[in-house]
């Protein structure tokens, strides 16, 4: 079955420093979605990409998606203590409209 | 708050016991899922409804049984439960299953320990 994988599983930061995580699909994707979980919350949307190399930014938040529409990666520009979280990709099988969560990135930041 | 409720937050049980987990969304969606999340584990996806209508059993063990009396609406009940499953389970509604996936909206989640 479809699988996505998503790298560092734990980013220890300095506050002020950059981060990336990075997604990637074992088939082609019609679409990505991310989305971010606070320590004791629940998943939030962030952002959707459907185009193939689509770059979408929020703030310090940059999306991309890869070319192939396989990869994607979130990088987010001098991390703040709000920026931690765990930060998951989330795909659709082919024709199912169900998503497939990535085991996330967890992101820890050091003021 | 994101329009989707969950009850109860919090739920210990023992083995023996039948419980059943609430999700309720007020943002007039028609597909809900149930997922668990487990430490360490990515989220995993238990069932989808699709217009009240169960359309995914992720090879769920039977003594997680759901139920979806309408759109608004998903339970999950729960018999005989394993320490394993103590999880967050966590309660999702989109607008619709369809071929182009829509936004998942999370509940809070029920923070479960079996004992």
């Amino acid at each position: 079955g479809q699988q996505v994988m998503q790298i560092p599983q734990y980013q220890h930061v300095q506050e002020g420093e950059d981060f990336t995580t990075y997604c990637n699909s074992s088939t082609t994707l019609s679409n990505i979605q991310w989305y971010k979980q606070r320590p004791g919350g629940h998943p939030v949307f962030l952002i959707q990409l459907v185009k193939s190399g689509e770059v979408k930014k929020q703030k310090r938040l940059t999306f991309q998606f890869g070319e192939a529409k396989k990869n994607s990666s979130l990088h987010i520009t001098a991390t703040q203590t709000t920026d931690v979280g765990t930060y998951f990709c989330a795909g659709p099988p082919s024709n199912t409209g169900k998503l497939i969560f990535g085991q996330g990135t967890t992101l820890q930041v050091k003021p | 708050e994101t329009g989707v409720t969950q009850t109860p937050r919090h739920l210990v049980m023992g083995m023996t016991n039948k419980k059943s987990l609430k999700c309720e969304q007020h943002l007039g969606h028609n597909a809900m899922y149930w997922y668990k999340q487990s430490a360490k584990k990515p989220l995993e996806l238990m069932f989808v409804y699709n217009f009240k209508e169960q359309t995914e059993n992720n090879s769920v063990p039977s003594r997680f049984s759901p139920e979806c009396p309408n759109s608004s609406h998903l339970f999950l009940h729960l018999h005989t439960l394993q320490p394993e499953d103590s999880a967050l389970y966590l309660c999702a509604s989109s607008p619709a299953l369809r071929t182009s996936t829509d936004t998942q909206y999370f509940g809070p989640g029920t923070r479960l320990t079996v004992l």
